[in-house]
């Protein structure tokens, strides 16, 4: 059965330290994956995506992730975190027709 | 920036009642998604729909749910007889074509039924 798991439930870094935040699927072929962010109160907001090609893709607000086929991974990072960054991210993997199958989350704290 | 609004925020309702959540999609957008989040869990495919239809559901999307089109805008969820599991935010999403372009989710309605 095809399952994403996002192994750190929660990551406190400091502000301008750099972030790594994990994901790994199970499928055995390429699914489409996602980075979502979700706000207080607010809703997901696309980070990046990843179909086909470059596995290095650029997202918005500095956040890039890299697709590695022989770990099953689509890590998210960022070299330098932003107060502003503090947030709930969901990676996502599309496989079939229209519907995500989504992570548990990773709540990132930001400190000073 | 075209975005996908749902009402309302927050509902609150007793067990056994019925509830309507709401949904606008972008406007050109085909095709249309709920997924839920019960606190602390994760988020979760309900349901697609495209062309005035489901197009798949998961095991979640028992007979107590159904959602409708009524008309040109929006897109609703609908939950009969709610129970307290019921309990949850409610995301609705919308995309132009199923997953090689990205969808764009509401805000979500926080559901409480007591």
């Amino acid at each position: 059965a095809q399952s994403v798991t996002q192994p750190d439930i929660h990551i406190t870094v400091s502000e301008g330290a750099s972030l790594e935040l994990r994901c790994n699927y199970s499928y055995g072929a390429t699914p489409y994956l996602f980075w979502y962010v979700q706000s207080p109160g607010q809703g997901l907001q696309l980070l990046l995506k990843y179909f086909s090609g470059d596995t290095l893709v650029q997202g918005i607000k500095g956040f890039e992730a890299e697709f590695k086929r022989s770990q099953s991974s689509f890590n998210l990072r960022k070299p330098s975190v932003h107060w502003s960054d503090a947030a709930e991210y969901f990676c996502a993997v599309g496989i079939t027709g229209n519907q995500f199958y989504f992570g548990t989350g990773t709540s990132l704290t930001v400190i000073p | 920036e075209p975005e996908v609004t749902q009402t309302p925020s927050h509902q609150v309702t007793q067990m056994g009642q019925e509830v309507i959540l709401r949904c606008v999609p972008i406007s050109n957008h085909l095709y249309f998604y709920w997924y839920r989040q019960i606190l602390g869990q994760k988020v979760e495919f309900l349901v697609s729909f495209y062309n005035n239809e489901i197009s798949e559901k998961s095991e979640i999307f028992d007979d107590q749910f159904s959602v409708e089109r009524p008309d040109g805008s929006n897109f609703t969820l609908k939950i009969r007889s709610t129970k307290l599991e019921d309990s949850a935010m409610y995301f609705c999403a919308s995309s132009e074509v199923p997953l090689n372009t990205e969808a764009f989710f509401g805000q979500g309605t926080r559901l409480t039924v007591v």
